[in-house]
Formats: structure tokens, C-alpha cells, sequence
């Protein structure tokens, strides 16, 4: 079984320009997180989707990240317009059940804007 | 709210030595506690995870860790070190009852040498 896949594995932009990542979460995982590790800071939450519905965005910094997951599939996060700050390992894990379960994380996508 | 301590951003054994990392969690309701670790270019992996039961929880690869609700501490151990276990060990907790969005500590880095 596929575990879960993250496009590209690394990103280099310029600031200003747009990025967007892939998820493709382990089939038939209804829950889809994305985490982000700034470096050398912890790994922390962004946002949360059950199927195609975003159940918690509060980890989401600013209008600049908009992610989606059409169908219930995979998801994009698309960072518009890239800034300095937004460097970092961004990682997406899947999980069959809402809660009490493990999660499955994806190798991440290392962003680096210059 | 909650949050994790991960004391020691770096520790570094001796092959077949203890291995300790630490781990301290602030929560006003009991947690779910996790330990992940990232090898080399890889993603995130569940070592071992605590929601009820007993304290004392074994993981993969000679892992295991205690939870100790008096000390709020869910310290990682391993009897003896392999060069294999050099990896990044990350803490994580979740609001037992809530959705598996975690809270991750800032990682310990493990370095064995010979």
C-alpha cells in the first residue's frame, strides 16, 4: 500500500512568486492534515480537512496559503505570493479515523524562497 | 492550552549506551502522547503512542516510554543505542477526545557514534 506522497520534494522560488504543494494521502483516508517546521522551531499544525471540507484552518498563517482538496483526494496548498518567511518543511499526513489513530506523514516538501 | 518541551535540541551517545530524550507536556485534560521520528530524507514515523491504559507503552525498534502524569513527562528510552538510531525524535500530544491535530515539540536530534 502507498503511503503518503508529497510533490515536489523540494521548492526553490523567488519571493513574490507562487508555490503550490501536493498531497496524496494513503486511499481511503478521510482526514488530511498539513504541518509546517520552520527551521530549527517545531513542527506545527495548519490546517485539517474530513474529505473535501476544511474542519480546522486555524493553523493557517495568512491569506496567502490556500489549500484544497477537490474531491476528496488529494490536496494542494498554494502559497500566493511567497515571502521570505514562508521557508520551511511542509508536511502532509493522513489518517483513516477522525480521532485516536495514527497518523501517516508524507516525506514533506522542503520550500526555500530566496 | 497545550504544548510540548522537548529539553535538549541535541544529544549525542555512545553506541550501546542509554538512550533518553525528553519530553514534558502541559495539559488541562488528559492527553494522548506521541513519540515520531524522521530518519534521513524520510518522513515522519510513529515510534509509540499513549492514550489509556498502561503508562509504560513499547514502540518499534527497542523503543519505549513512560507516561508519567504527576511529572507530566513521556520520556523516550532505548536500553542501548544502535548507529541506526541517529534521527530527529519528536514529541507530540493531542487533546484525548479531539481530533488528531498535534502539538509537537521542537525535536532532539540523536548522534551515535562508534
Amino acid at each position: 500500500e502507498a503511503g503518503v506522497t508529497q510533490f515536489p520534494s523540494h521548492s526553490v522560488i523567488e519571493k513574490g512568486q507562487t508555490v503550490t504543494l501536493r498531497c496524496d494521502p494513503i486511499s481511503g483516508h478521510d482526514n488530511l492534515y498539513w504541518y509546517r517546521r520552520v527551521m530549527g522551531k517545531e513542527i506545527k499544525f495548519l490546517l485539517h480537512f474530513v474529505k473535501e471540507s476544511k474542519q480546522d484552518e486555524s493553523g493557517m498563517p495568512n491569506n496567502r496559503f490556500l489549500a484544497e482538496r477537490t474531491g476528496g483526494t488529494y490536496s494542494t496548498l498554494k502559497v500566493q505570493p511567497a515571502e521570505l518567511e514562508d521557508s520551511g518543511v511542509y508536511f502532509c499526513a493522513s489518517s483513516q479515523a477522525l480521532m485516536n489513530t495514527e497518523a501517516f506523514f508524507g516525506q514533506g516538501t522542503r520550500l526555500t524562497v530566496v | 492550552a497545550q504544548s510540548v518541551t522537548q529539553l535538549g535540541s541535541h544529544v549525542s551517545v555512545s553506541e550501546g549506551a542509554l538512550v533518553l530524550l525528553r519530553c514534558n507536556y502541559s495539559s488541562s485534560v488528559p492527553p494522548y502522547l506521541f513519540w515520531y521520528v524522521q530518519y534521513p530524507n524520510q518522513g515522519l514515523q510513529l515510534l509509540l503512542k499513549y492514550t489509556t491504559g498502561a503508562t509504560l507503552v513499547k514502540g518499534i525498534n527497542g523503543f519505549e516510554a513512560e507516561f508519567k502524569k504527576s511529572e507530566t513527562s513521556f520520556h523516550l528510552t532505548k536500553p542501548s543505542a544502535h548507529m541506526s538510531d541517529a534521527a530527529e525524535y519528536f514529541c507530540a500530544v493531542v487533546r484525548s477526545g479531539g481530533y488528531n491535530k498535534l502539538i509537537f515539540g521542537a525535536g532532539t536530534r540523536l548522534a551515535v557514534h562508534p
